[in-house]
C-alpha cells in the first residue's frame, strides 16, 4: 500500500514570496490533515478536512495560508506572502475516518526555508 | 485546551538497555487516547502505541510499553533491549473525543540516542 505523498521535499523562497505544497493521502482515506513542524518543536495542527471539507482551521494564519481539498483526494497548502517564521517542516497526514481511534499516517514533509 | 509536555529534551542509552521517557499532559475530557510517534532522522513519523484513557492496562508493542496514570495525567514510555534502529526523536500526543475532530495536540519531543 502506497503511503502518503509529498512534494516537493525541499523548498528555499525568499520572504514575502509565494510557495505552495501539494499532498496525496493514502487511498481512501476520508480524513486529511496539515501540521507545522518548526524546528526543535512538536507538530502543530494547521488545518483539517473531512473529504473536502474543513473540519478544523482554528490555528491557520488565514491571512497567510490556505489551503483546498477540492474532489476529497489531494490537497494544497499556499504561503502568500511568506514569513521568515514560516520556516518549518510542512506534514501532511491522512486517516481512514475522524476519530481518534483511526492511527494517523505521516508523509515525509516539506521542508521550508524562508530567507 | 488540552496541553502536552515531556520534560527530557535528549537521553541517551547504552544498546540492550532499557530507557524510560516521561509525558505530563492536561486535560478536561474524561474519554481521549494518547500516543506515542517515533520521527527517525529524516525519516517520517510513524505510531509507535496507542493507549485509550478508558482502558486500564498499559498497552504494549514488542520491546515498547507504557505507564498509564490517568489521576495523575502520565504517561510515559518505556523501550526496552534498545537498539540502534530505535535512534529518534520520540513525541507524545493527545486526542480528543470525536466531537473535536480528532486532533492531534503534540509534546516537544525527546530525542534518544542509542549507543553501540
Amino acid at each position: 500500500e502506497a503511503g502518503v505523498a509529498q512534494s516537493p521535499r525541499y523548498k528555499i523562497i525568499e520572504k514575502r514570496q509565494s510557495v505552495a505544497f501539494w499532498c496525496n493521502p493514502i487511498s481512501g482515506h476520508a480524513t486529511l490533515y496539515w501540521y507545522q513542524q518548526i524546528l526543535g518543536q512538536g507538530p502543530k495542527l494547521l488545518i483539517q478536512f473531512q473529504n473536502n471539507g474543513v473540519v478544523d482551521d482554528s490555528q491557520l494564519p488565514k491571512d497567510r495560508f490556505s489551503a483546498e481539498r477540492l474532489k476529497g483526494v489531494d490537497s494544497t497548502l499556499k504561503i502568500q506572502p511568506a514569513k521568515l517564521e514560516d520556516s518549518a517542516v510542512y506534514l501532511c497526514a491522512s486517516s481512514i475516518q475522524q476519530g481518534a481511534h483511526n492511527e494517523q499516517f505521516f508523509g515525509p514533509g516539506t521542508r521550508l526555508t524562508v530567507l | 485546551a488540552q496541553t502536552v509536555t515531556q520534560s527530557q529534551p535528549e537521553m541517551s542509552v547504552q544498546e540492550a538497555e532499557t530507557v524510560t521517557l516521561s509525558c505530563t499532559y492536561d486535560t478536561s475530557e474524561n474519554n481521549y487516547y494518547l500516543f506515542w510517534y517515533k520521527q527517525p532522522p529524516s525519516r517520517q513519523m510513524i505510531l509507535v502505541i496507542r493507549q485509550e484513557a478508558y482502558k486500564q492496562q498499559n498497552a504494549t508493542e514488542n520491546r515498547f510499553s507504557v505507564n498509564f496514570q490517568k489521576a495523575a495525567k502520565s504517561f510515559s514510555l518505556k523501550i526496552s533491549d534498545s537498539q540502534l534502529g530505535d535512534t529518534a526523536m520520540y513525541f507524545c500526543a493527545f486526542s480528543g473525543t470525536w466531537a473535536a475532530g480528532n486532533k492531534l495536540t503534540f509534546g516537544g519531543g525527546t530525542r534518544v540516542l542509542v549507543k553501540p
